[in-house]
């Protein structure tokens, strides 16, 4: 699977849109963008995944460029608690088991 | 309530001894997962199974078994093998094991060793 970067951390203000970058300059044609999040002491919550679409659900927006060798997961008005470190992952589509987990972003949502 | 549940929350035990931690799943799926996770860093694969009865190491599968009897339970053993076994366990699940498949995860157990 493709390796990902992602930067350490980021800020964002309450009720502000969190835009959280991930390059995947390597990625190939046949593997997923997938983003997680882990709140401090919690499982990691899976958040959406996508191929080459961008894509929308009730947590958030994922945009990928149409080279796919970078995304952007949007959290369109931040909360306290989306305070989390966050998990930008590319996996194949023939890929089994695990999912690599890199350092992700911290991403600390102010008042 | 359909979801992962891992027990205990919270693990002590002392060294040279064996302990069990639990995973159960009513998501009803094939696949099922455990990883390591210590301070600061991301998530390591130590066994996972896509079926009943069978199962496969993972990237630190050393001090470490499992066994998978029921679809619903994949329970993970920590031996006294295990050289650093303080650690955070989070198990997860998936419908399958294919790339395609979301894993999801249970609220982990976290492993002390006194």
């Amino acid at each position: 699977d493709a390796k990902t970067t992602q930067p350490p951390s980021m800020d964002c203000a309450e009720g502000r849109a969190a835009n959280l970058p991930c390059n995947h300059s390597t990625i190939s044609g046949n593997e997923y963008v997938y983003w997680y999040r882990q709140i401090h002491s919690q499982g990691p919550q899976y958040i959406i995944h996508g191929l080459k679409n961008n894509e929308t659900n009730e947590m958030a927006s994922l945009i990928i460029t149409e080279d796919r060798k970078s995304s952007t997961l949007i959290l369109p008005h931040a909360t306290l608690r989306d305070t989390a470190v966050y998990y930008c992952i590319v996996r194949a589509t023939d890929s089994w088991g695990k999912f690599q987990f890199g350092a992700g972003t911290q991403v600390v949502v102010t008042p | 309530d359909g979801g992962i549940t891992q027990s205990p929350k919270y693990l002590f035990r002392k060294e040279g001894q064996n302990v069990t931690l639990s995973c159960e799943q009513n998501l009803n799926h094939d696949a099922m997962y455990w990883y390591r996770q210590d301070p600061g860093q991301g998530l390591r694969l130590i066994y996972y199974s896509q079926i009943v009865n069978d199962f496969q190491k993972g990237d630190i599968a050393e001090g470490y078994s499992v066994s998978r009897e029921k679809k619903e339970s994949f329970p993970l053993t920590v031996t006294s093998a295990q050289k650093n076994p303080t650690a955070f366990y989070l198990c997860a699940s998936s419908p399958g094991g294919h790339g395609t498949d979301t894993q999801y995860f249970g609220p982990g157990t976290r492993l002390t060793v006194l």
